[in-house]
């Protein structure tokens, strides 16, 4: 099982909200971590977006728009990454990310599509 | 605004060393608190964290992969490098070098990434 799961795709309209899910394997509290969150494009590096451990330990990555939001859902064990708004060019994938056991973990990606 | 670009050998041969540099613009590798990662994704699929290198020298790496890896700093030339031994057709991927703040934090900036291919 994978440390950090995340659904592999999701489809909203444009103006809707997307909530995208980083699940943590059993055993691994969610409350004790910082998640961080990535927006990758076709042909391109990842992109820091946002990091959120709690409200009072976030931050938003420079320039990111603030329609981006980290929180967590403690009773499902998972990171939250919520987009507000959706638009076309929010269309990439979408990595959450954490450091467990002495190493950098990447969870499994979700694919945005804004039909 | 700091720049990272990967450079090296897109083809390697299988039982060979793969080996990458990135080097380090608009701003000092020297300069403490951040921490130059190397990051890999295979083809059409997730991120995997390769090891980091502080400027002094100190190194940690994933322990998936460190029996292969070395990675290693040129404070002169603004550049810090990947050697990956041993290589499969399974280390085919793009290689990113990234810069991350602190030892544990955020990659705030990221290169291109180079698509390294092992086959003989």
């Amino acid at each position: 099982q994978a440390v950090l799961t995340q659904p592999s795709s999701l489809s909203a309209s444009p103006g809707a909200s997307a909530s995208l899910t980083c699940t943590l394997r059993s055993g691994i509290n969610v409350g004790t971590y910082r998640i961080y969150w990535y927006q990758q494009k076709p042909g391109s590096p990842p992109q820091y977006l946002l990091r959120y451990k709690s409200d009072s330990d976030k931050q938003q990555g420079s320039g990111v728009p603030s329609r981006f939001s980290g929180s967590k859902d403690a009773s499902a064990n998972a990171g939250i990454l919520l987009i507000s708004g959706l638009q076309s060019e929010d269309e990439a994938d979408y990595y959450c990310m954490i450091w467990h056991s002495s190493a950098y973990v990447f969870g499994t990606g979700t694919k945005v599509t804004v039909l | 605004q700091v720049q990272l670009q990967e450079s090296g050998p897109g083809l390697v041969k299988p039982s060979q060393t793969l080996s990458l540099t990135c080097t380090v613009s608009g701003g000092s590798i020297s300069s403490g608190g951040y921490y130059w990662s190397w990051i890999r994704q295979h083809p059409g699929k997730g991120l995997e964290w390769i090891g980091y290198i502080y400027y002094s020298g100190s190194t940690y790496y994933n322990p998936s992969l460190k029996s292969r890896v070395t990675i290693s700093v040129d404070t002169s030339k603004n550049q810090f490098s990947l050697k990956l031994s041993s290589v499969t057709a399974a280390d085919t991927a793009v290689y990113y070098c990234a810069r991350g703040y602190n030892w544990n934090d955020e990659f705030d900036y990221w290169g291109q990434g180079t698509l390294v291919t092992v086959s003989s």
